[in-house]
């Protein structure tokens, strides 16, 4: 079983859409949470930092629950740029390693 | 541009031979990461360095890989006697140790084709 889980897609929406993407991590000493956003052969690049209390950055709402060790991203109202592959990713306590999930990936259309 | 830095963008080798790519990370990042992606897999941790020192390694990092970071700046990594499954995009990033949770940056890559 790997450490960090995601559902590999692909998800296809329309445009305007509300799309929810969901993660489970294993192990209970994770301490930090990332979405990042990674396009076609490009380098991941970071969406947005994960905290307990959920936190918005515009479209984009990131939700933590350590009991149940699942970390979400929302995005609303979707726009064609938002096309790429998302990554869950965890950092452990007492290691500098971030550990990536397979990512999701998403495709938006007209 | 102020951020991680690779070269070269793309590295194609026989079977066999010896490939060293670099990195440049974000110049006030005292902490700096490599890590390999195959398709379809996010990427996976190789070897972490907080200045000169290497402090974290992957079982990942075989004895044909070496990693170093002589003066706390740029770092080389080297794989030697490059086999097929070698294959892949090696990446590096750099993160800031001030504080917890510190977000790692990446560089756009290297991508290593073995023939």
């Amino acid at each position: 079983r790997k450490e960090v889980e995601q559902d590999p897609g692909p998800f296809n929406v329309p445009e305007g859409a509300t799309v929810a993407f969901n993660c489970t991590y294993s192990n209970s000493a994770s301490q930090s949470f990332f979405w990042y956003r990674q396009d076609c052969r490009k380098e991941p690049k970071l969406l947005m930092s994960v905290y307990s209390s959920g936190n918005e950055d515009g479209r984009f709402t990131a939700q933590l629950n350590r009991a149940s060790q699942y970390i979400s991203l929302l995005i609303r109202d979707s726009k064609l740029s938002d096309s790429a592959t998302y990554l869950c990713v965890v950092r452990n306590t007492g290691f500098q390693k971030l550990v990536f999930g397979t990512g999701t990936r998403l495709l938006v259309s007209p | 541009d102020t951020g991680v830095s690779q070269n070269p963008r793309h590295k194609i080798t026989k079977r066999g031979q010896n490939v060293t790519f670099r990195c440049d990370p974000i110049s006030e990042h005292n902490r700096l990461y490599w890590y390999r992606q195959t398709l379809g897999q996010g990427p996976e941790f190789l070897t972490y360095f907080q200045n000169e020192a290497q402090l974290e390694k992957s079982r990942l990092l075989s004895d044909r890989f070496s990693a170093e970071r002589p003066k706390g700046s740029f770092s080389t990594l080297e794989i030697q006697r490059t086999e097929q499954g070698d294959s892949a995009m090696y990446l590096c990033a750099s993160s800031d140790s001030q504080g917890a949770g510190q977000p790692q940056h990446f560089g756009d890559g290297t991508r290593l084709s073995i023939l």
